[in-house]
């Protein structure tokens, strides 16, 4: 079955640094990939969309690169402040209209 | 405030109650979908209803019955739960179409259900 994997244990990274979230996926050709943030007590709500054919897809402080040899997708925030702090969560749709998700990667960013 | 609405957001239930979770979104979208999150694992995908038919069920119990009456309004009817099933259960909507099956869901913020 198709499976998504995240780093499980929490990031801790310093305000001003750049943060980099790992996805790694397996027994699956995805066409696009999804990133989305989650704060505590709240949904999901989604971030960023990149498709197979996009090495890499930008969206102010954030970035994504999806390597579809590899089976991974990195998730990047530039110059992270203490609101970033927060659960991201990496997903990819199996075909009908199933989306599964990952556990998330908890990032902490310190001031 | 979110496009999708979920109440209650907390319910406290004994294993022999009857309880509905509701959903309403305001977005104009035709899928609807519910979610459960437990701690620490992945979203796990329950049920998903397209222009008000149900078109997955990801093998969950007969204890969780989903009723879909239009495409803005998704229930989750909810008895003789056991303690395991309580978590975070979030409803979503996406607008599908047969040349764009990537669109984003779009979550309300949750019921937290817990199971006594």
């Amino acid at each position: 079955s198709q499976k998504i994997e995240q780093n499980s244990e929490a990031l801790n990274i310093q305000e001003g640094k750049t943060a980099t979230l790992t996805c790694n996926y397996t027994n699956y050709s995805p066409a696009y990939l999804q990133w989305y943030r989650q704060d505590p007590g709240r949904g999901p709500v989604f971030l960023l969309l990149i498709r197979e054919n996009e090495k890499e897809k930008r969206k102010e402080r954030l970035k994504v690169t999806f390597d579809t040899t590899l089976k991974q997708s990195l998730f990047h925030i530039t110059a992270s402040q203490p609101a970033d702090s927060a659960t991201y969560l990496c997903a990819l749709r199996t075909g009908g209209f199933k989306t599964i998700f990952g556990a998330g990667t908890r990032l902490f960013v310190k001031a | 405030e979110t496009g999708v609405t979920q109440t209650p957001r907390h319910l406290v239930m004994g294993m022999t109650n009857k309880k509905s979770l509701k959903c309403e979104q305001h977005l104009g979208h035709n899928a609807m979908y519910w979610y459960k999150q437990s701690a620490k694992k992945p979203l796990e995908l329950m049920f998903v209803y397209n222009f008000k038919e149900q078109t997955e069920n990801n093998s969950v119990p007969s204890r969780f019955s989903p009723e879909c009456p239009n495409s803005s309004h998704l229930f989750l009817h909810l008895h003789t739960l056991q303690p395991e099933d309580s978590a975070l259960y979030l409803c979503a909507s996406s607008q599908e179409t047969m040349d764009r099956r990537n669109s984003p869901l779009h979550f309300g913020n949750g019921t937290r259900l817990t199971v006594t």
